[in-house]
Formats: structure tokens, C-alpha cells, sequence
């Protein structure tokens, strides 16, 4: 599994876009990148997941550039609700295979 | 709610004890995975349970167990427990084929040691 590496934590105030870039310098051909979710005291949730170039849903956005030895997550207009830990995996997809968290990067989002 | 059910949300109990917790997946899904996160550790996977069988083992301690039954729930049995031990335990399911990467996890399982 490739490693990941992300800020520890990050601030940003009502109303502006937030970007949470991860870095996994050795990933492999087969991984994908997704991103979780998790607010104190319940369980991740899964934002997005992407392989290369851009990805959009109604959450979020995934920047991947062409090298693929980054990506970054992007949050529109964040809120209040929004103040969560945000974790990058890296991995093959496979429903089969268990999900490794690193440590997360801590948003704050203030009013 | 995620569709995944686990219980109970809070345990308190003492050290040496023992205690199950339960986890209800999601319909449909085969796969169950344990996850112990505390506060100096993060998100450590346990072991993970397809469609009865172990399919991954983690950094599960000898004191823990788990199985899932053939109605597809899983229990995480936690003996001569610890203060350390002390943690929130989330299970997750997914069909547990290989294009299915929508893991859904539960609420938790809150377990004090005192």
C-alpha cells in the first residue's frame, strides 16, 4: 500500500473553499485514491475516489495531476458541518481488501 | 443511519473482563471489518470477515476474537482487558467483491476500561 502523507490539520473559515492536498509518491499503477470523512465519534464516510484528472460529486472535488503523486481534495463553501477529519487512502480497488488510515488531516472550520 | 448496526454504543467495564461487541452489516453485504481507533493510535484495522470465513487479519491482539455468523452478523469478543483497551470500535461492510469500494461503517462501540 502506497503511503500517504497529509497536513496534521488545517483551518478555514464559513464560506471559503478548502483544498487538503495528499501526497503518496509511491503509488502503484492499480491504486486508486479516496478520500474519508469522519466526524468526532462516528464512523468515516466516503467522499470521493479517483484515478487520475478530475473527479466531481456533490460533496467534493479530486484534483489528480498527470504523475499521480499527488491529489487534492476539494471542498466548496465549506460550513460549520464541515469541520470533520478528512483521511487519504491509497490502494487497489477492491471491495475484497480492508481500508489502511493514516493519520488525517483535522479541518476547523470557524464562523 | 448508515445501515450498519452496532451494539452496544457505550460499555463500561472493568479490567480482566470480558465483553462482546455486535455488529449488523448492511443488506446485502458479506464483508465485515473490525476497526479499533483510540485516541494515540488512530484507525487500526482488526480483521475482517467475508461471508463467514476470515479473510485479513490486522494488528488484532491474542485477547480479541471475532467471527461472523452465517446470517452474516459478526461479534468482536474482547477478554482480559485492559486499560488500553479503552477505544471506539467501529465495524464496516461492503459486498466484499472487487469493484464494490463503498465500505460503510457503523456508529461504534464506545468501551471504557476502568
Amino acid at each position: 500500500l502506497a503511503k500517504t502523507t497529509q497536513p496534521i490539520s488545517m483551518d478555514s473559515y464559513e464560506g471559503q473553499e478548502v483544498n487538503i492536498t495528499c501526497s503518496h509518491n509511491n503509488i502503484a499503477t492499480n491504486d486508486y485514491i479516496t478520500w474519508y470523512q469522519q466526524f468526532p465519534s462516528q464512523g468515516p464516510r466516503f467522499i470521493i475516489q479517483g484515478y487520475k484528472t478530475k473527479v466531481t460529486n456533490e460533496v467534493a472535488s479530486l484534483f489528480i495531476p498527470a504523475d499521480r503523486k499527488s491529489s487534492t481534495l476539494s471542498l466548496p463553501r465549506v460550513s460549520l458541518s464541515d469541520t470533520a477529519v478528512y483521511y487519504c487512502l491509497v490502494g487497489e480497488v477492491s471491495g475484497g481488501n480492508m481500508l489502511t488510515f493514516g493519520g488525517g488531516t483535522r479541518l476547523m472550520v470557524k464562523p | 443511519d448508515s445501515g450498519v448496526t452496532q451494539t452496544p454504543k457505550h460499555l463500561i467495564t472493568a479490567t480482566g473482563q470480558r465483553v462482546t461487541l455486535r455488529c449488523s452489516p448492511r443488506s446485502g453485504d458479506l464483508s465485515v471489518y473490525w476497526y479499533q481507533q483510540s485516541l494515540d493510535q488512530g484507525l487500526q484495522f482488526l480483521i475482517q470477515y467475508y461471508n463467514g470465513e476470515e479473510r485479513a487479519k490486522g494488528n488484532i491482539l491474542e485477547r480479541f476474537s471475532a467471527q461472523q455468523f452465517p446470517d452474516l452478523h459478526s461479534e468482536l469478543n474482547l477478554s482480559s482487558l485492559e486499560l488500553g483497551d479503552s477505544a471506539l470500535y467501529f465495524c464496516a461492510s461492503n459486498t466484499g467483491t472487487v469493484l464494490d469500494y463503498g465500505y460503510t461503517f457503523g456508529s461504534g462501540t464506545r468501551l471504557t476500561v476502568v
